[in-house]
Formats: C-alpha cells, structure tokens, sequence
C-alpha cells in the first residue's frame, strides 16, 4: 500500500518550452502533496506543500511563476516548469503525506515518495 | 531553525560487516525521526521512523532508536549485504501551526562489496 506514481520519469525538452510533471496517490488519499528538487549528489530541497483546493506554499528563495503547482484532487498533483532553461534540469520529486485513510492505511505523518522525474532542458 | 546531520559518505563496508550511519537533529518542538533509502535511479523509500523518543524503529534488518537526550537517531545493521548499497536519507518532520515539513540530511552513499 501507499504507492506513489510520477509520470513521466524522464523528460527531455528545449529550452523555453514547459513541460508538466504529474504526481498521483494510488492507494489513498493524499491531503497534502509536497514537492522537491534534488540536485546530483546532494539532499532533497522541499519547493513547495501543496494541500487539495487550495494554493501552494512555496518555500523561499522557490519562484512561484515558474514552477506552477496544482492540487486538484486527492489524488492528484502537478508542477509544471513554465519557460525551462538548462538551470531547470534536476531530478523533482514529489511525495504525499495520507490525511485519510483509503484502500490502504496511511500515517499522517509519514511522506511517501514518488520515483521521480529526471528533467533535463537543452 | 530545524536541520538534521548525517555522517559524511562514502561508506564502503564488506559483506556482512556490521554498519552505524550517524544522524544527529536540532529541532524547536518535538519531531518524528525517519530513515529514506534511494536505490540507484529510484526515488525515496521509507525505511523505518520513530515518533517519540525512546521509539525503536526497525525494517529489513535495520535499526534506529530515537535518543532524545543525545538528539540522535542513528542507523545501524548487524550485517550488511550487496543489495543494501544505496543512499540513505536521515529526516525530521514537524508540524507546528498547520505548517509541516520534512527536513532531510546530506545523504550518506553506502556501498557494500562482496
């Protein structure tokens, strides 16, 4: 149980164009969705929490108008990278944290990783 | 403000050799304690938590008590095998007033050879 999907697990695409990365709850549901970068070598950087229906909360220093969240069910999330430049190639990630029990018990504070999206901008 | 502090990588051990991975925290409140696993070109996998201290977590042979006193949460096994190579990820999670977070470790890369 607690399976998290991301779709697609790479991409490639040239510069200025935008590209939208999907995270999906596949056994529960999913009140908050959260979204990290993580660069070669290094830990995860948490960009933003996104909870269903609302707006998402963008860490510091994380441009809003650039890496668009949306939250529109509780099983679904995505960010897209509006206008990408090779500084946008990273590995995204994407968790959700279970709110509420489903086909499968979830705790709530346990984050249950998706496998990532491999983004590389030429 | 919270972070948390792992043992600098690489570790390379031989099979079955017995592993400590240190990981210490400083938190404001009282969080729980998480162990991740990233095999090579996979995402994270939860390992095992604790969500108070004195907790023992344990999953495939792997062990963490969170140690309130010390504020450490340190991964240990008694015998390591080839498929444990990978990178583990030590974290805390805090929610205070509705606002949560996961705050991760550096990392550590173990890789066991037979």
């Amino acid at each position: 149980g607690a399976v998290v999907s991301q779709h697609p697990s790479r991409v490639i695409c040239k510069s200025g164009t935008s590209v939208k990365i999907e995270c999906r709850s596949l056994d529960f549901q999913a009140t908050t969705m959260f979204w990290y970068r993580q660069f070669p070598k290094k830990s995860l950087m948490l960009m933003a929490t996104s909870n269903e229906g609302s707006k998402a909360t963008y860490e510091q220093g994380v441009e809003k108008d650039k890496f668009l969240i949306n939250h529109a069910s509780l099983t679904l999330s995505t960010l897209t990278v509006t206008s990408a430049h090779p500084e946008d190639s990273s590995f995204y990630i994407c968790s959700a944290r279970g709110g509420r029990t489903g086909a499968s018990r979830t705790s709530t504070d346990t984050q249950y990783f998706g496998p990532g999206t491999r983004l590389t901008v030429l | 403000g919270d972070s948390v502090t792992q043992m600098e990588g690489p570790v390379t051990l031989s099979e079955e050799a017995f592993l400590t991975i240190n990981c210490t925290y400083t938190a404001t409140g009282y969080p729980s304690l998480f162990w991740y696993v990233q095999y090579p070109g996979e995402g994270l996998q939860l390992l095992l938590k604790a969500t108070k201290a004195d907790d023992k977590g344990s999953n495939k042979g792997f062990e963490a008590t969170y140690r309130k006193e010390t504020t450490s949460f340190h991964l240990e096994k008694g015998s390591v095998q080839v498929s444990d190579s990978a990178v583990y990820f030590c974290a805390l999670f805090l929610r205070v007033f509705g606002n949560e977070k996961l705050t991760f470790g550096t990392g550590t890369r173990l890789t066991i050879i037979p």
